[in-house]
């Protein structure tokens, strides 16, 4: 099982484009969480997928979107692009329900730099 | 609203002395925390939750609820444990995890 997975590895944009990211979940999980982290800072929850549906959201604005597919993978779709949208972006699986199984994995991450 | 707090940015010791990172919380309900570890370019792993209560690479946490804390401690550092520390926070519902901003340790040879 190679865990969480996240592709790209690196991305670069402009202002005012759109960007997806995508991730897989580990391998038995049903659930899909999405991070932001920007320099010298703790990753900020984003928004939770479980059973194609957002479960939870954090403080981030409707540029920010998601989906997930019936195999549990899950998009991050960002729109309007701003600098300050530059950051790592962490996906994190687990599996809902049950005590201890939701405790969350986390994927290497895509970093995205928009000019 | 759940908050995190990592009052030391940086940590540096040397091998062979006790480390401690501290970690207080606020939240209303009851608490999951977590310590996740991660180690230069690799991805951010789990490293220790505080229901399990396990000691993982010697590492031990201890939920203090009175004081709101749960700081991660080892009797003697190693120089593999230099790392960037980061203490989470579960929300009852599961779903959300709250980060303080991490404490990088430095274990001086």
């Amino acid at each position: 099982d190679a865990g969480v997975t996240q592709s790209p590895t690196h991305l670069i944009k402009t202002r005012g484009q759109q960007v997806t990211l995508r991730c897989s979940p580990k391998s038995g999980h049903d659930t899909v969480s999405w991070y932001q982290q920007a320099l010298g800072q703790g990753p900020q929850f984003i928004f939770q997928y479980y059973e194609e549906e957002e479960r939870q959201r954090g403080n981030f604005p409707d540029r920010f979107s998601g989906h997930q597919f019936p195999n549990y993978s899950s998009e991050l779709n960002v729109n309007a692009l701003l600098l300050g949208d530059s950051a790592l972006y962490l996906c994190a699986s687990s599996l809902a329900g049950g005590e201890g199984t939701d405790t969350q994995y986390f994927g290497p991450g895509t970093r995205l730099t928009v000019l | 609203a759940q908050r995190v707090t990592q009052p030391e940015k940086l940590l540096s010791v040397f091998k062979g002395a006790p480390v401690e990172l501290k970690c207080n919380y606020s939240y209303s309900g009851s608490p999951e925390l977590f310590w996740y570890v991660q180690y230069s370019r690799q991805r951010l792993q789990l490293l220790l939750r505080h229901i399990s209560r396990e000691s993982i690479k010697g590492f031990t946490a201890d939920l203090n609820k009175g004081e709101t804390s749960f700081h991660l401690k080892k009797p003697f550092a190693q120089e593999e444990d230099s790392a960037m520390y980061y203490c989470a926070l579960l929300e009852t519902s599961g779903s959300r995890l709250t980060f303080g901003e991490g404490t990088q340790l430095t274990v001086n040879p």
